[in-house]
């Protein structure tokens, strides 16, 4: 069975600061893995996916994610981050991967980041 | 706005009771996928349907019921409330039912179901 692990439950950070967002999945096989924000009392957006070739990954609002199967891991980062940022992250895999069961997303418990002035 | 709609947007009730919420997929989108979102559980998938068939299954209670009708409209029926049902219910959406292929999964604003 599939799982994922974000390792922090909540990330404070300064407003320019840079950020980085830790997932970590298990997996036997490959697969495929998603970043989504949610922001207060809205649904979830998708910010970026991996879903083959370069590990390097780049998303909306400025943020990407590098894919890295060795250590399993698919972490999140921004060089310079804006309160506007400030939201829930969840990391994603699906097992879309397997060619069945129709994609249903496994997600992380999130993380909160909070962007300061 | 993601263009997949839910209804009712907050749904407060009592414990034993049912309630029935709405997913109104993307025009064109045959998927349609249920997930809970609670404190103690986390994000979680509860059942997906493709076309009016259930295509797969998660960690969906029996008390809880789904369907998909020819309009593509889903719902999903709540039964026996209990307590710790109290949860945000996501629908999200997509064109297909993936197979082997990738479809991104469009998410609704939710449904905040509170059990007193």
């Amino acid at each position: 069975a599939q799982s994922v692990t974000q390792l922090d439950s909540q990330v404070p950070v300064f407003e320019e600061a840079p950020v980085e967002l830790r997932c970590n999945y298990s997996s036997s096989v490959s697969v495929y893995l998603f970043w989504y924000v949610q922001y207060p009392n809205q649904g979830l957006q998708l910010l970026l996916k991996y879903l083959s070739g370069s590990t390097l990954v780049k998303g909306i609002n400025g943020f990407e994610a590098e894919f890295n199967k060795s250590q399993t891991s698919f972490h999140l980062r921004k060089p310079s981050v804006h309160i506007s940022d400030t939201a829930e992250y969840f990391c994603a895999v699906s097992d879309l991967a397997f060619g069945n069961q129709g994609g249903k997303l496994i997600f992380g418990q999130g993380t909160e980041l909070s962007v300061k002035p | 706005d993601s263009g997949v709609t839910q209804t009712p947007k907050h749904l407060i009730t009592a414990t034993g009771q049912r309630v029935t919420l709405r997913c109104s997929p993307r025009s064109g989108d045959l998927s349609v996928y249920w997930y809970q979102q609670s404190l103690d559980q986390g994000l979680q998938f509860l059942i997906q349907y493709y076309n009016g068939e259930e295509r797969a299954k998660g960690n969906i209670l029996e008390r809880f019921s789904a369907q998909q009708f020819p309009d593509l409209h889903s719902e999903l029926n709540l039964s026996s409330l209990e307590l710790g049902d109290s949860a945000l219910y996501f629908c999200a959406s997509s064109v297909g039912a993936s197979g082997s292929r990738y479809n991104e999964q469009f998410f609704g604003p939710g449904t905040r179901l509170t059990v007193l």
